[in-house]
């Protein structure tokens, strides 16, 4: 079965810091994973995905995340926090095809504020 | 229009109203899901689509009845809510649902019960 932990509801940093959000993933097949990024009173927007070509992937708005098998898991990193990253963070597995079809299992999200 | 588009995008219901939830998706995709968001809780899928056959159910109450006439729109109608079913509603499109596709999400319906 998979399933994702999200360390930490909340997490705070200056603008300008290190971002850094937390995923561990279980999966009892090679998964594919995602980071979903949503702001106050909108949907989820896809910011990268792994489907085990590059451990590191790149998404957009600056961010990037690495595929570490040995320790299962997929961490969200950015380099320099902008104030416009403050919103909620989701990190997902997804479960294989079958005869009920994939479908995506997420964390519980953490809402990443940033700090003037 | 672009992406999923979901309307209305507020509802204030009584638990005796029926209403219905719209979603459209305007990129050719075969499988739609509705999933309910509520506070301090994971999402919480509620049922999938793939070609207009409806292919997951997650134990949802039958007051909650989905509705898919093609694999552009789904509806959740809607019909003697409880105040506990206010949620955010958000619907999400797949190229297919049988794959690891990534999905597509809609702004989303925030739902009140009265």
């Amino acid at each position: 079965a998979q399933s994702v932990t999200q360390l930490g509801s909340h997490v705070s940093v200056s603008e300008g810091a290190l971002v850094l959000l937390r995923c561990n993933y279980s999966s009892s097949v090679p998964p594919y994973l995602f980071w979903y990024v949503q702001y106050p009173n909108q949907g989820l927007q896809l910011l990268l995905k792994y489907t085990s070509a590059a451990t590191l992937v790149k998404g957009i708005n600056g961010f990037e995340a690495e595929f570490k098998k040995s320790e299962t898991s997929f961490h969200l990193t950015k380099p320099s926090a902008h104030m416009s990253d403050a919103a909620e963070y989701f990190c997902a597995v997804s479960r294989p095809g079958g005869n009920q079809g994939g479908k995506l299992i997420f964390g519980q999200g953490t809402e990443l504020s940033v700090k003037p | 229009e672009t992406g999923v588009t979901q309307t209305p995008r507020h509802l204030v219901m009584g638990m005796t109203n029926k209403k219905s939830l719209k979603c459209e998706q305007h990129l050719g995709h075969n499988a739609m899901y509705w999933y309910k968001q509520s506070a301090k809780k994971p999402l919480e899928l509620m049922f999938v689509y793939s070609l207009e056959e409806r292919v997951e159910n997650n134990s949802v109450p039958s007051r909650f009845s989905p509705e898919c006439p093609n694999s552009s729109h789904l509806f959740l109608h809607l019909h003697t809510l409880q105040p506990e079913d206010s949620a955010l509603y958000l619907c999400a499109s797949s190229p297919g649902s049988r794959s690891i596709y990534e999905q597509y999400f809609g702004p989303g319906t925030r739902l009140t019960v009265t």
